[in-house]
């Protein structure tokens, strides 16, 4: 079982729609959960972090996290063309520095 | 403004040749991390260090190298490079344990 999964996609929803994207993980002691953006040919972009139970609202961007069901989630309202790209999921275990990547979903936002 | 940097940019070197990727934050981090990625594997960690002098091996440590003797600078070492090291690489840095982590722009790497 890999650490951190992710459904490879494609996602795809119509322009102004909400996606969601899921990211499992493995690991029960894990402390910290990032999401990042990665346009193709660039490198990832962190959009959100999320450190505890519950949801976690940036402008369109929302985090939530259930730590007992070991998954984190993205939602991005308002979906845009300009948010198609790789969306990938990233855990801290408890002790490490490492931070553990899933394979990313890929989003495709139709105009 | 604060930033991370990578040099060069793309490269492409022969099989055999010592090749070194440069990495610069001016974020004064102490976590500086090394990362492949190839299609179908994501993001693999090469090396990491925590602090000056400090350096570990991640899950594709094989044929790379790095030092760090300053807090801004942790450059990569591919000692004989082989066409298998042909990727894109990426540095990153962050300040402490459960703190947000930040990436270079790349370099993509051609070994011939």
């Amino acid at each position: 079982q890999k650490e951190v999964e992710q459904n490879s996609g494609p996602l795809s929803v119509p322009e102004g729609a909400i996606a969601s994207l899921n990211c499992t993980y493995s690991d029960r002691v894990s402390q910290s959960f990032f999401w990042y953006r990665q346009y193709s040919g660039k490198s990832p972009e962190l959009i959100m972090s999320i450190y505890s139970n519950g949801d976690k609202e940036d402008g369109r961007f929302t985090a939530q996290l259930n730590k007992a069901s070991q998954y984190v989630s993205l939602l991005i309202r308002d979906s845009q063309p300009s948010d198609s790209a790789t969306y990938l999921c990233a855990v801290k275990g408890d002790s490490s520095y490492k931070l553990i990547f899933g394979s990313g979903t890929r989003l495709l936002v139709r105009p | 403004d604060a930033e991370i940097t990578q040099s060069p940019r793309h490269k492409i070197t022969e099989t055999g040749r010592q090749v070194t990727l440069a990495c610069h934050q001016t974020w004064n981090h102490n976590n500086m991390f090394w990362y492949r990625q190839d299609l179908g594997h994501g993001l693999r960690l090469i090396h990491y260090s925590y602090g000056v002098q400090d350096t570990n091996k991640g899950e594709v440590s094989d044929g790379y190298s790095v030092s760090r003797s300053n807090t801004e600078d942790l450059p990569l070492t591919l000692e004989s490079a082989a066409s298998s090291q042909t990727s894109v690489y990426f540095c990153a840095s962050r300040p402490g344990l459960n703190t947000e982590q930040y990436f270079g722009p790349g370099t993509r790497l051609t070994v011939t």
